[in-house]
């Protein structure tokens, strides 16, 4: 079957890095997706990565290793508007989307 | 321009009764996904629509469930004797094409059901 895994819940400290990671085992790999998620709200597009390497966008960057089936996300300068839930999408072969059950993310003063 | 957009907001309901989803996708987005969330749970896939072709129905739970997207653009979500399992957010998406693009979602339809 297919498989998304990531931690259930994170805490950090504000103005420190986190890195929520995320592993995935599909039946094929069309790219993998990281979305945000405030409670209440619907998730927003973060990041997508499609080839193996780093992908920087301001304060979040998002890797993966396709041999390894494997993602992170990493979250620098963290601030209080960054308490969310980290949602990890992959791509299968029928390019349907598989969605992890997302990371929630408590960041402290 | 204008995002996905689902109505209504809230729905509260009566088990046994049936109920309605909306959802208008981002104009020329041929794909549209429902998806359901219960409370502090991942997104759990529904149904997909890519442009005219046959629906990708895997993901409905029961046959209660069922959608339809009317001239490639709209969707309803209808729901038959509601039951209280049912109570959920229900979050509808597009994207580009299915295999193109980032789905961008709506802010979703909370139904509770008494």
């Amino acid at each position: 079957g297919q498989n998304i895994d990531q931690p259930t819940e994170m805490t950090a400290t504000e103005g420190a890095i986190v890195q929520i990671n995320c592993t995935y085992q599909t039946s094929g790999f069309n790219g993998l997706f990281w979305y945000q998620q405030h409670a209440g709200e619907a998730p927003t597009f973060l990041s997508y990565n499609v080839l193996d390497g780093l992908e920087e966008k301001g304060r979040f960057s998002s890797f993966l290793s396709r041999s390894k089936g494997y993602s992170y996300l990493l979250l620098k300068e963290l601030q209080m508007k960054d308490s969310a839930s980290y949602l990890c999408a992959v791509k299968d072969s029928n390019y349907q989307l598989i969605w992890g059950a997302g990371t929630k993310l408590i960041i402290k003063p | 321009g204008a995002g996905v957009s689902q109505s209504p907001s809230n729905k509260v309901t009566e088990k046994g009764k049936d109920v309605e989803l909306r959802c208008d996708p981002i104009s020329g987005h041929t794909a549209l996904y429902w998806y359901r969330q219960s409370l502090g749970q991942g997104l759990e896939f529904l149904i997909y629509f890519q442009g005219n072709s046959a629906p990708d129905k895997s993901g409905l739970p029961s046959d209660r469930f069922s959608a339809e997207r009317t001239g490639g653009s709209v969707s309803t979500l209808t729901i038959q004797r509601t039951q209280q399992e049912d109570s959920a957010v229900y979050l509808c998406a597009s994207s580009l094409t299915r295999g193109v693009g980032e789905q961008y979602f709506g802010p979703g339809t909370r139904l509770t059901v008494t």
